[in-house]
C-alpha cells in the first residue's frame, strides 16, 4: 500500500488568503508531481520534482508555487487564492525505471476558495 | 504515449469476475501497460502493470495478448467497492521524468449487488 498523505482533506477559504497544501511520502521516492482535477474531467499536471532542490512546471499554467528540500516533503503554495483555484489537488510520487514506473497518489485536497 | 480504446462503459454483479478490455494496437515495443482507476471523489489508483508476461497482484490479474495489441484486467470477485472507473494506459520507455499520467475516457464499471 502507498504511503503518501495530503493535508488538508479539505479546505475552505476566502479570496486573497496564502494557503499551503502538504505532501509527504514516506517511500523515499525521488519523483514527486502535483496534478489538479475537476470532477469528471482529466488530470492536470501543474508541477513535478526530479529530486531535491529540483522543481519544473507542468502542462497547466498554474499560479501555485512548489519547493523540493527534502526528498518526502513537497508543498505547494498560493499566495492569494481565488475562487479559479476551486479544485481537487492530487499529489504523486514514483519510482522505478523509465516505462514501469509506476505513480502512487495521494488522497487529494479539496480546496473551495469563496 | 501511444493511444489506448477502451469501453465507455461495463456492468457486473457482485463475487462474478470481471473481464475490462484495452486495445493498443498501436503499441511499440517498449511500453509497459498500466492499469489505474479512480473511486468517486478520490484520487487515482495503481491497479497493476506489466510489458509481455501475464501479471498477478493482489488487486488484480493482467493478461496480455501475444502480440501485445490487446490487453485485459481481470478482476476475479467483483466487490461493490470496484465500482470506479478504470484506464488503461502505455507508458513509454525513456520518458522523461517530468512524464505526466495522461488518461483516456476509460471504463466506468458498475458493479450490482
Amino acid at each position: 500500500e502507498a504511503d503518501i498523505y495530503q493535508t488538508p482533506r479539505y479546505l475552505v477559504i476566502g479570496t486573497g488568503k496564502k494557503i499551503t497544501l502538504e505532501c509527504s511520502q514516506t517511500m523515499g521516492h525521488d519523483k514527486m508531481y502535483w496534478y489538479q482535477q475537476d470532477p469528471g474531467m482529466e488530470l492536470h499536471l501543474i508541477h513535478y520534482s526530479y529530486g531535491v532542490n529540483s522543481t519544473e512546471k507542468g502542462d497547466l499554467s498554474s499560479e501555485s508555487t512548489v519547493s523540493r528540500i527534502r526528498t518526502e516533503h513537497f508543498p505547494l503554495t498560493l499566495e492569494s487564492a481565488r475562487p479559479s483555484h476551486t479544485s481537487q489537488y492530487l499529489c504523486a510520487s514514483s519510482d522505478g525505471t523509465s516505462g514501469s514506473r509506476v505513480q502512487f497518489f495521494g488522497p487529494g485536497t479539496r480546496l473551495t476558495v469563496l | 504515449d501511444a493511444k489506448t480504446t477502451q469501453p465507455n462503459s461495463m456492468e457486473s454483479n457482485e463475487e462474478e469476475p470481471v473481464h475490462l478490455p484495452c486495445n493498443h494496437s498501436t503499441i511499440s515495443g517498449t511500453d509497459y501497460i498500466h492499469w489505474y482507476r479512480q473511486l468517486p471523489s478520490q484520487g487515482p489508483e495503481y491497479v497493476i502493470h506489466g510489458l509481455t508476461s501475464n501479471v498477478n497482484n493482489r488487486m488484480a490479474s493482467l493478461a496480455i495478448a501475444e502480440d501485445r495489441k490487446s490487453s485485459t484486467l481481470i478482476l476475479h470477485r467483483a466487490t461493490l467497492r470496484d465500482a470506479a472507473v478504470y484506464y488503461c494506459i502505455l507508458r513509454a520507455w525513456g520518458e522523461t521524468s517530468g512524464s505526466r499520467l495522461t488518461f483516456g475516457e476509460g471504463t466506468q464499471l458498475t458493479v450490482n449487488p
